[in-house]
């Protein structure tokens, strides 16, 4: 069955710096997500993603985050200038349609120092 | 306002039947959903159920909806050891396609 793929799946970085987080959606799909769920806490939307452009996004999706398709299958979370609070699982979701349902990739565990 | 809350731990043996129940505010909710969290894994989705229906069943799964009282549940019949994991409710809300709003999920522990 077709999965939805993150890289890397544990990601430590200094206060201050950037990170890429990666994910290959299913390829028929149409509809780009990302979640983070801080540990102990609630899986959180924060921003979605179709035609090319962003189509919704969260208060915590600030100047800090961008995402990118930079080609077919890559869809990328660009986290600027790290802060200790960006430490969380951060996962990526796909879906065929607007209201299909999401499928989720395993995550990436970005620990910030 | 949308909040999405479940209990927080339920503990079956095995061979049991496991309930898990979530409660929803936004009544114009248009799908609810069930994900399976498994230790250091992703989120799988187990199974949905549109809002205009009472009830899903799927194999080992039963999903009831009251859209009266805005409550949904699980069921798993038969519980199983590799059943134990973490269950998400989540709700979709049509102002926002495909946005899901989470609760804070279910721990499940089934014991042999």
């Amino acid at each position: 069955e077709p999965e939805v793929t993150q890289t890397p799946s544990h990601q430590v970085t200094q206060m201050g710096q950037e990170v890429i987080l990666r994910c290959v959606p299913i390829s028929n799909h149409l509809y780009f997500y990302w979640y983070r769920q801080i540990l102990g806490q609630k899986v959180e939307f924060l921003v979605s993603f179709y035609n090319n452009e962003i189509s919704e996004k969260s208060e915590i999706f600030d100047d800090q985050f961008s995402v990118e398709r930079p080609d077919g299958s890559n869809f990328t979370l660009k986290i600027r200038s790290t802060k200790l609070e960006d430490s969380a699982m951060y996962f990526c979701a796909s879906s065929r349609q607007a209201n299909s349902p999401l499928h989720f990739g395993n995550g990436t565990r970005l620990t910030v120092t | 306002g949308e909040d999405v809350e479940q209990s927080l731990f339920l503990s079956v043996r095995e061979g049991d039947s496991s309930v898990i129940n979530c409660t929803y505010t936004d009544s114009s909710s248009t799908y609810l959903y069930w994900y399976k969290q498994e230790p250091g894994a992703g989120l799988q989705l187990l199974t949905y159920i549109f809002s205009n229906m009472d009830m899903k069943q799927d194999q080992r799964l039963t999903v009831l909806l009251n859209k009266k009282d805005k409550h949904l549940s699980l069921r798993i019949a038969d519980t199983q050891t590799g059943d134990s994991a973490i269950y998400f409710c989540a709700e979709i809300l049509p102002s926002v396609y495909s946005t899901l709003t989470f609760g804070k999920g279910t721990m499940l522990l089934v014991s042999p």
